[in-house]
C-alpha cells in the first residue's frame, strides 16, 4: 500500500523556538495533504489544507502565521511552528491523498515544548 | 457542514468474540464517504474499511463489516472473530465525495476497545 513517512517522530524544544515538520509520500504524489491536530485521548482536528504550489486553506480558529504550511512539491509537505509555546505541545499527524478519496496516513510527530 | 458522532468512549470484547462499534452522523452533501479507521498505540492512522454513501451494499474487509443505514444515518462497525490486534482507539468519519477535489475528513470522538482473554 501507499506510505506516507512523517519527520521527525518526536521533537522536543525550547519555548520562542521554531520546529519543522516534514511530510511526504513516497510512492504516490499527492497534490493535497492535510495537517491534522490531535491532543491526548482526543480525535484528530484538521488544521488546514495543503495544496501543491499554492498556499494553504486553514480552519477557522487556526493561526496561519503561527503554522505554517509549505507544499513545495508534489511529495512533501511541510509544517513549521513558529515561536513554540508549551500549549503547542500535541501530537501532528498528516496525511495524504492519492486520489478517488483514498487517504494515507503520516506516523504522527510528538511536540513536546518546554 | 458534517458532524460525526461516537456515543461509546469505550468498549470491551473477548477475544473471538463480536464486537459493533456505533457511529452516526450528519452531514448536508448528497455524495459523502464514510470511513471507520483504527489508532492503535503507535498512534498512525489505519484506514479499516470505507462506504460509498451512494451503495447500497454494506461494506466488508474479511472480519470488519458495516451496517450502512442511509436514512438514518448511522454507520456501525461489526468486528467479527475478534484478536488481540484489534485493541485500538477507532474512529468514525466521514468526507464529502467531489470528483477531482481532495477530501477534507470530520472524525467521531473515537471509541477505545478494549480485547480481553
Amino acid at each position: 500500500g501507499a506510505v506516507v513517512s512523517q519527520h521527525p517522530s518526536r521533537v522536543i524544544c525550547k519555548s520562542g523556538t521554531s520546529v519543522k515538520i516534514e511530510c511526504r509520500s513516497l510512492d504516490f504524489q499527492a497534490t493535497t495533504m492535510f495537517w491534522y491536530r490531535q491532543f491526548p485521548k482526543q480525535s484528530l482536528m484538521l488544521m488546514a489544507t495543503s495544496n501543491e504550489g499554492s498556499k494553504a486553506t486553514y480552519e477557522q480558529g487556526v493561526e496561519k502565521d503561527k503554522f505554517l504550511i509549505n507544499h513545495a512539491s508534489l511529495t512533501l509537505s511541510t509544517l513549521t511552528v513558529t515561536s513554540a509555546h508549551p500549549e503547542d505541545s500535541s501530537f501532528y499527524i498528516c496525511s495524504a491523498e492519492r486520489g478517488g478519496g483514498e487517504l494515507f496516513f503520516g506516523e504522527g510527530s510528538r511536540l513536546t515544548v518546554l | 457542514a458534517q458532524t460525526v458522532t461516537q456515543s461509546q468512549p469505550e468498549m470491551s470484547v473477548q477475544e473471538a468474540e463480536t464486537v459493533t462499534l456505533s457511529c452516526t452522523y450528519d452531514t448536508s452533501e448528497s455524495d459523502y464517504y464514510l470511513f471507520w479507521y483504527k489508532q492503535p498505540p503507535s498512534r498512525q492512522m489505519i484506514l479499516v474499511i470505507r462506504q460509498e454513501a451512494y451503495k447500497q451494499q454494506n461494506a466488508t474487509e474479511n472480519r470488519f463489516s458495516v451496517n450502512f443505514q442511509k436514512a438514518a444515518k448511522s454507520f456501525s462497525l461489526k468486528i467479527s472473530d475478534s484478536q488481540l490486534g484489534d485493541a485500538a482507539m477507532y474512529f468514525c468519519a466521514t468526507s464529502r465525495l467531489l470528483t477531482g477535489t481532495a477530501s477534507k475528513l470530520t472524525f467521531g470522538t473515537g471509541t477505545r476497545l478494549q480485547v480481553t482473554l
